[in-house]
């Protein structure tokens, strides 16, 4: 089946360092790869994504690789804020050919919390 | 634009209860999703409509779950005598082509069962 692991928080930084979360996954076909993050009191939302090896999604000073020989989408940013506190899901989806269903699967979330 | 809507924001309930939850999808989104979010399992797929059909329900959990769309638009999830376990809460997401892959929630229900 597919999973997606993703290391395991909380994160605490200061502002200004650097931001690094771990994902890997394992897929059964070629899957597009996603990051997901979920404000306090917030729905979900697509913070960005790769849909084949070696892009690079972008967003809001984050950026990940899309990395098929590590099975790996790991998310860094140069300098976090306290505003990026939040929670940050890997996500995967394959489409499923028969049912034409682009289900996600996610890992288990990483809370980060920024200080001033 | 208005995004992925869903009502109730929270609902409590007691334990044997049936509870409908209710989405409204982006307009013009053919696709619609429901996941669940629990402390225990992280957030999981449920179930999947194309127009008003569902080809995937996969990840409904039991017999007590079930999900319509209609119109090709609002959808409901309904769980019949709830359980403490179906405590969590339920987003729904929605996406259209070509970018299908890409899914925009909503705020979710937060489910309480007492």
């Amino acid at each position: 089946g597919n999973s997606v692991t993703q290391m395991e928080g909380p994160v605490t930084l200061s502002e200004e360092a650097f931001l690094t979360i771990n994902c890997t996954y394992t897929a059964t076909g070629y899957p597009s790869l996603f990051w997901y993050v979920q404000y306090p009191g917030e729905g979900l939302q697509l913070l960005l994504k790769a849909t084949k090896a070696d892009d690079k999604g972008s967003n809001k000073g984050f950026e990940a690789t899309y990395r098929k020989e590590t099975t790996s989408f790991h998310l860094e940013k140069g300098s976090v804020q306290v505003s990026d506190s939040a929670v940050y899901f890997c996500a995967l989806t394959i489409i499923y050919s028969g049912a034409g269903s682009y289900q996600l699967t996610f890992g288990k979330g990483t809370k980060l919390s920024v200080i001033p | 634009g208005a995004g992925v809507s869903q009502s109730p924001s929270n609902k409590v309930t007691e334990k044997g209860k049936d509870v409908e939850l209710r989405c409204d999808p982006i307009s013009g989104h053919t696709a619609l999703y429901w996941y669940r979010q629990s402390l225990g399992q992280g957030l999981e797929f449920l179930i999947y409509f194309q127009g008003n059909s569902a080809p995937d329900k996969s990840g409904l959990p039991s017999d007590r779950f079930s999900a319509e769309r209609t119109g090709g638009s609002v959808s409901t999830l309904t769980i019949q005598r709830t359980q403490q376990e179906d405590s969590a809460v339920y987003l729904c997401a929605s996406s259209r082509p070509p970018s299908q892959e890409t899914q925009y929630f909503g705020p979710g229900t937060r489910l309480l069962v007492l």
